[in-house]
């Protein structure tokens, strides 16, 4: 069974930039037909879609968040990752990865979630 | 933000049957987009839950049935349980945002 595991600082100060890291155990990143996905929840509030990567290096974001945020891959290391810029205190949050199979446009494994605090 | 739109929260006592509502638009659920729904436990990952509006994984118990026409979706779950007491997310693609879109949640209590 797949899994995630999402790793970085759990703190960044106000206008730097959030990278974080999903480690993918159990199959490769490498296999057709999913996507592999960001998502953030502020605390105490609801889910927010980040953007995802696909098997093929497309990308797609929120349009919110689309002039800050960067998803990318390494097939090599088996993992994916993801950069949002210019953070402020709105992006603390937890982040999730997850993959979505590009049939089904569901998350079906998730990680357990990494908090991130925006804060100087 | 979120474009899908769910009560804050239902009740029922253990062995009711509540249902959660999930209200879209034509850009989203009324295009034909499928929903899926997925629990939250507290201090947990959400794990999905219904897939393709009305498909349950494997291990997810048939006490929970879904249900998807026009533009608004619905989760039900029958024979309540304590277990059951979390946070409920529906979730589709939405073209005007090219993307896929969270309900706002909601919390189920069991009484």
């Amino acid at each position: 069974q797949m899994q995630f595991q999402e790793s970085g600082p759990g703190l960044v100060k106000p206008s730097q930039t959030l990278s974080l890291t999903c480690a993918v155990s159990g199959d490769s990143i490498n296999t057709g037909g999913f996507s592999w996905t960001w998502i953030r929840q502020h605390p105490e509030k609801g889910l927010e879609w980040i953007g995802h990567i696909n098997y093929l290096g497309a990308t797609s974001y929120s349009p919110s968040l689309k002039s800050r945020v960067s998803i990318s891959q390494d097939t090599t290391k088996n993992q994916f990752s993801l950069r949002l810029s210019s953070v402020t205190a709105a992006d603390t949050a937890v982040y999730y990865c997850a993959r979505s199979p590009v049939v089904l446009l569901a998350f079906d494994i998730w990680g357990q979630g990494a908090m991130v605090t925006v804060s100087s | 933000q979120s474009v899908l739109t769910q009560p804050p929260s239902v009740s029922g006592a253990p062995g009711q049957r509540v249902t959660i509502s999930c209200a879209g638009s034509s850009s989203n659920i009324g295009a034909g987009y499928d929903v899926h729904w997925y629990q939250q436990l507290p201090d947990t990952a959400p794990r999905l839950l219904i897939f393709d509006n009305t498909y349950r994984p494997s291990r997810v118990p048939d006490r929970f049935s879904g249900s998807k026409s026009g533009t608004s979706a619905s989760l039900a779950i029958t024979g309540l349980q304590a277990e059951d007491e979390a946070d409920y997310y529906c979730q589709s693609y939405d073209n005007s945002l090219s993307g896929s879109v969270f309900g706002t949640g909601t919390k189920v209590t069991v009484l």
